[in-house]
């Protein structure tokens, strides 16, 4: 079974512009969430979707905005980017299954200048 | 308001040892406990996981330890090899929004030959 498959690997930005990063998740896992790892606060929750429906929101601003498709991929896009958006962020998949595993992809690293 | 805490940034290991990683939770409603693995540009990889109402998991050279009173949890590595140097993340979730994983700031193991 392929992984999860996140594009584009690298990307680099300038401060306002706007970005969408893709993920694929592993065939059958119906929920998709995403992170951001930045050095100074780890590990962050963004949000999940579920069925083309957000189901958990993270702590960040409404810059950050997500969707789902019916064959489960999912987009996320960040608007008028700012200098400390410039971080890891990773996708995860998850077969819903009781021990709350989650398969994460190689991330996007966003650059932002 | 960090929930889940992995106070110590590095730890340095002999080949052959064990290695103990430890974690501190805050939230009472942190009802499964897991452990991941990352390697530099990869996302987390699915060590091992625990759900609260036990004590201790075992999955060959990886156990997880569970105090529910004292909010702790440790990952045990014996033997210690050196492919198992990397940044091991500690991540909560609550039963409400489970596939929302709160995670430590990691812990980074290195093993000496």
């Amino acid at each position: 079974k392929a992984g999860v498959t996140q594009t584009p690997r690298y990307l680099i930005k300038t401060r306002g512009q706007q970005v969408t990063l893709s993920c694929s998740p592993i065939s059958g896992h119906r929920s998709v969430s995403w992170y951001q790892q930045t050095p100074g606060q780890g590990l962050q929750f963004l949000f999940e979707y579920f069925s083309e429906t957000q189901r958990n929101k993270g702590n960040f601003p409404g810059r950050f905005s997500g969707r789902q498709f019916s064959n489960s991929r999912s987009e996320m896009n960040v608007s008028t980017l700012e200098l400390g958006d410039s971080a890891l962020y990773l996708c995860a998949s998850s077969p819903l299954t009781s021990d709350r595993k989650l398969f994460f992809g190689s991330g996007t690293q966003l650059s932002v200048l | 308001d960090q929930q889940v805490k992995q106070n110590s940034p590095s730890l340095s290991v002999q080949e052959g040892r064990i290695s103990i990683l430890n974690c501190d939770y805050t939230n009472s409603m942190f009802d499964y406990f897991l452990w991941y693995k990352k390697y530099p540009a990869e996302g987390p990889t699915f060590l091992i996981s625990i759900s609260s109402i036990k004590d201790k998991n075992e999955d060959g050279r990886f156990t997880v330890f569970l105090n529910k009173s004292a909010k702790h949890l440790s990952l045990h590595i014996v033997p210690s090899q050196p492919g198992d140097s990397a940044v091991y993340f500690c991540a909560a979730s609550a039963l409400q929004g489970a596939q929302k994983l709160v995670f430590g700031q990691g812990t980074r193991l290195t093993i000496n030959p």
